[in-house]
């Protein structure tokens, strides 16, 4: 089946440096998104890319989706204390029944020290 | 305010005992969906429902059951087949893909159930 292999698997950095991450498949998706998860809680979406090679930011961070449908990075600028989590890239893609079937890497965790 | 609501936030079942974890939403979303999170892993999608009075088995669907009465509200019964029940449980919901113009809709989560074992 698909499958996403996101590294790095952990990260533990000094507050104000920046942070890259990302996902890779030997599938194509037509999708990509990424989200942030705090410990006990629901993931969040951070960023959504909809077209092969899309670059989009929010905030500090920035996402791109890769031109061949198959990668995406996510950068994180000057990073911060509440920076910490475990962040997931996902690839959507579509299935003959209209389905969007989301397809899920394992996480980075990311660690900040003050 | 808009949102999908999981309860209760913690759960214990006991050997044999089916538990039935809730899951609403007021995003007047079709779609709603189940994953499983175990530590260390990505979300595995246990099943999943794009409108009322249907739905669908996802990768790890065994042990478990759900329905899809309502619009709103998509539970999840957790069987005493499933025999490793212990795990972050997580609800989703999205807007239903309209059509090939229409970009897709990403999932959006509730907070969460964690399930152990007594």
């Amino acid at each position: 089946g698909q499958q996403l292999n996101q590294s790095p698997q952990s990260m533990f950095i000094q507050e104000g440096e920046d942070v890259s991450m990302n996902c890779t498949s030997s599938s194509i998706f037509n999708t990509w998104l990424w989200y942030k998860q705090d410990p006990g809680e629901g993931p969040v979406l951070l960023i959504a890319l909809y077209k092969a090679g899309e670059l989009t930011s929010n905030g500090r961070l920035t996402a791109q989706f890769g031109i061949t449908r198959k990668d995406s990075f996510l950068n994180i600028s000057a990073s911060i204390p509440s920076d910490v989590g475990i962040y997931f890239c996902a690839g959507q893609l579509s299935t003959s029944g209209g389905y969007n079937k989301l397809i899920f890497g394992a996480g980075t965790r990311l660690a900040v020290h003050p | 305010d808009g949102g999908i609501t999981q309860s209760p936030k913690y759960l214990f079942r006991k050997e044999g005992q089916n538990v039935t974890l809730s899951c609403e939403q007021n995003l007047n979303h079709d779609a709603m969906y189940w994953y499983r999170q175990d530590p260390g892993q990505g979300l595995r999608l246990i099943y999943y429902s794009q409108i009322v009075n249907d739905f669908q088995k996802g990768d790890i669907a065994e042990g478990y059951s759900v329905s899809r009465e309502k619009k709103e509200s998509f539970p999840l019964t957790v069987t005493s087949a499933q025999k490793n029940p212990t795990a972050f449980y997580l609800c989703a919901s999205s807007i239903t893909r309209r059509g090939p113009e229409h970009p897709n809709q990403p999932q959006h989560f509730g907070d969460g159930t964690r399930l152990s074992i007594l």
